[in-house]
């Protein structure tokens, strides 16, 4: 079955830092689309960054990037620079299944909190 | 996320009551997904649609849910009879046909049964 592991329940990172938030998962399938998305304190989720399992090159958004080890079955987020609104919960997704659909599984979710 | 739309945005219901949630995709979106969030935890699919058509409904629970997405309008996910369990964010996505790596959630509907 798929699965998607966010270890970390709370971080905590300085202004101006980098930040990596950690997601590993599980998938028996070649063909696979792993999502990091954002939900602060108002609720919605926000969409940050896509990476497909066979994109060749580590997906980047601005500061977002993520760091996909395929061997390693990880895709984990960094973020540079961090802002104080960066402070939020964020997702780590996997799509679910054959077909290039929607239906995703989610992680637990990490909260970050950025310093002053 | 801007364009997929979502309302309301809280509901409070009484037990046995109706909960009706509407979901409107962003423009071009043809397919539609539900999805759960109970408190502190992640979200969970529901259900998958398209224009007239459940396309995947594993993850909906077998009474009081029901959810369509009608030619003309919104997407519509109906909770029959509520109870204090059911209350949780839910959260509607849309997609284009094709692509499935550009998925959009709307803000969310935070259904509180009292």
């Amino acid at each position: 079955a798929q699965k998607i592991t966010q270890t970390q329940p709370g971080m905590f990172v300085q202004e101006k830092e980098a930040v990596t938030l950690d997601c590993t998962y599980d998938t028996s399938d070649q063909s696979y689309g792993l999502f990091w998305y954002k939900q602060p304190s108002s609720g919605e989720m926000i969409f940050l960054i896509y990476q497909g399992s066979y994109d060749e090159q580590n997906a980047t958004e601005g500061r977002y990037s993520l760091n996909f080890q395929k061997a390693r079955k990880s895709a984990n987020l960094v973020i540079s620079a961090s802002q104080l609104g960066d402070s939020a919960m964020y997702f780590c997704a996997m799509r679910e299944g054959a077909g290039n659909t929607g239906k995703l599984i989610f992680g637990q979710g990490t909260t970050l909190q950025v310093k002053p | 996320n801007a364009g997929v739309m979502q309302n309301p945005r809280h509901l409070v219901r009484r037990r046995g009551q109706e909960a009706r949630l509407r979901c409107s995709p962003m423009k071009g979106h043809s397919h539609v997904y539900w999805y759960r969030q109970l408190p502190e935890e992640g979200l969970k699919f529901m259900v998958y649609l398209q224009k007239e058509n459940i396309i995947d409904e594993s993850g909906m629970p077998k009474e009081r849910f029901s959810a369509e997405f009608p030619k003309e309008g919104p997407s519509i996910l109906r909770i029959q009879q509520v109870v204090r369990g059911d209350s949780a964010a839910y959260f509607c996505a849309s997609s284009p046909g094709i692509s499935g790596n550009t998925i959009y959630f709307g803000e969310g509907s935070w259904l509180t049964v009292v």
